[in-house]
């Protein structure tokens, strides 16, 4: 079975710096590429970026680009999402989740990270 | 940028159908999946391709995508189904792309 586990939710600051985890285990890890939601409190759902375990390529959500970062660590099967100053509107859900080359639809999800960032 | 977008809410009572729309340019000319997600819990998909179901996934829900527009139709509609639902789907140029989410309620 695929199956995505998320590192726990964070308490953070503003200005401080974060990075949390996605772990794949029950496939070849470089088989599905690694997306990450974000989710608001309340609202609905952003794709932020994707990253090809293969080779560690990425895309970016124009909106995303710049203040977050994508990578990999295929020895661990493990995909990140980085942060080097947070703001307080980064304070949301956020979800990893596997989609294949050749589709487009995620699927299975991580069970989510809440991120929280105080001013 | 890629706008996909659908009603905030829609209400239907138990055994009854619900349909759930998502517009977008020229949407029929890509695939469209579609998500429910329920309170504290992760998106899960309930179909992809347009119409075809996970397995696991209970045959009242059924997809269709033509024109400007994909729907999302829950068949004998059980109080389990009361949820939020989101479609999504995937261009060349923009990438993924969610829509801004209906909120099934079963009355």
């Amino acid at each position: 079975e695929v199956q995505l586990v998320q590192s726990g939710g964070e308490v953070k600051k503003s200005g401080e710096s974060l990075r949390i985890s996605c772990k794949g285990s029950g496939y070849s890890f470089s088989t599905y590429w690694i997306s990450w939601v974000r989710q608001m409190p309340g609202k609905g759902l952003e794709w932020m970026g994707e990253i090809d375990p293969t080779d560690s390529y990425t895309n970016y959500s124009p909106s995303f680009q710049g203040h977050v970062t994508i990578s990999v660590d295929k020895s661990i099967s493990t995909a990140y999402l980085q942060w080097s100053s947070l703001k307080a509107s980064d304070t949301a859900i956020y979800y990893c989740a596997t989609s294949s080359p050749n589709s487009h639809w995620f699927d299975p999800w991580g069970q989510g990270t809440l991120v929280t960032v105080s001013s | 940028s890629y706008e996909l977008t659908q009603p905030p809410s829609v209400s239907v009572s138990p055994g009854q159908t619900a349909s759930i729309t998502c517009s977008g340019d020229k949407l029929g000319d890509k695939y469209a999946c579609w998500y429910q997600q329920k309170p504290g819990q992760s998106p899960v998909l309930v179909i992809y391709q347009n119409s075809e179901r996970p397995s696991g996934i209970p045959e009242r829900f059924s997809g269709s995508n033509s024109g400007n527009t994909a729907t999302l139709t829950i068949s004998g509609t059980q109080a389990m189904d009361e949820a939020d639902y989101y479609c999504q789907a995937w261009d060349s140029s923009t990438h993924y792309v969610f829509g801004t989410g209906t909120k099934v309620t079963v009355l």
